[in-house]
């Protein structure tokens, strides 16, 4: 079963920081990694689906980097806003598997 | 709204009785996943369907079941239920298996199980 970590498990920030999180997967068999955005109350949201290794995405001040050879992908987030205020899941692929989803990094931004 | 529309919105029941969650994907998108999210856990893979047929399976219990009908809505039947059933059940659909495929998401079934 593929093991994945997110890291911090909550953050809490002020409007205006910026932050990031880590998401860490086994590098072998890689095939693919997505981004959700989680609000409380609704469903996951899609935000990024990475496939290359040095894959860089962005959306308005959120962006997400990928190292598929050390395990890794990075989520920033620009300046943050309160309606940022979500948990982020990311869910790596391997080849041939489902989506495995990590238990998120929740974020509470405030104003 | 993702488009992937579930039915209940709530289920609350007792132990021991069987129910049926109902699950339609967006147009177009032949791929229905199950997925479970228990308290403190994360979203649980449980099965996914393409076209009709099984294509994966996840850490589904042997009490559960689900498949996928020929207008590609989905269902998944829990029986037996017990205590630590209780969870939101999410149903998602991609358009097809490829894995960069983006899935959407419903807006969950709430199951209670007292």
């Amino acid at each position: 079963i593929l093991n994945v970590e997110q890291s911090p498990q909550s953050l809490h920030v002020q409007e205006g920081d910026s932050t990031n999180f880590t998401c860490s997967f086994p590098s072998s068999n890689f095939y693919a990694l997505h981004w959700y955005r989680w609000e409380t109350a609704k469903s996951p949201e899609a935000l990024f689906v990475m496939t290359l290794n040095g894959d860089e995405k962005k959306k308005g001040q959120i962006s997400a980097t990928l190292n598929t050879k050390e395990g890794y992908s990075y989520l920033y987030i620009k300046g943050s806003q309160p309606e940022d205020s979500a948990t982020y899941l990311c869910a790596p692929r391997q080849a041939g598997t489902a989506l495995i989803f990590g238990k998120g990094t929740t974020l509470s931004v405030s104003s | 709204d993702s488009g992937v529309t579930q039915t209940p919105k709530h289920l609350i029941t007792a132990t021991g009785q069987r129910v049926t969650l109902r699950c339609s994907p967006r147009s177009g998108d032949l791929s229905v996943y199950w997925y479970q999210q228990s308290l403190d856990q994360g979203l649980q893979f449980l099965i996914q369907y393409y076209n009709g047929e099984e294509r994966a399976k996840g850490n589904i219990l042997e009490r559960f079941s689900a498949q996928q009908f020929p207008d590609l809505h989905s269902e998944l039947n829990l029986s037996s239920l017990e205590l630590g059933d209780s969870a939101l059940y999410f149903c998602a659909s991609s358009v097809d298996v490829p894995s960069t495929d983006t899935q959407y998401f419903g807006p969950g079934t709430r199951l209670t199980v007292l």
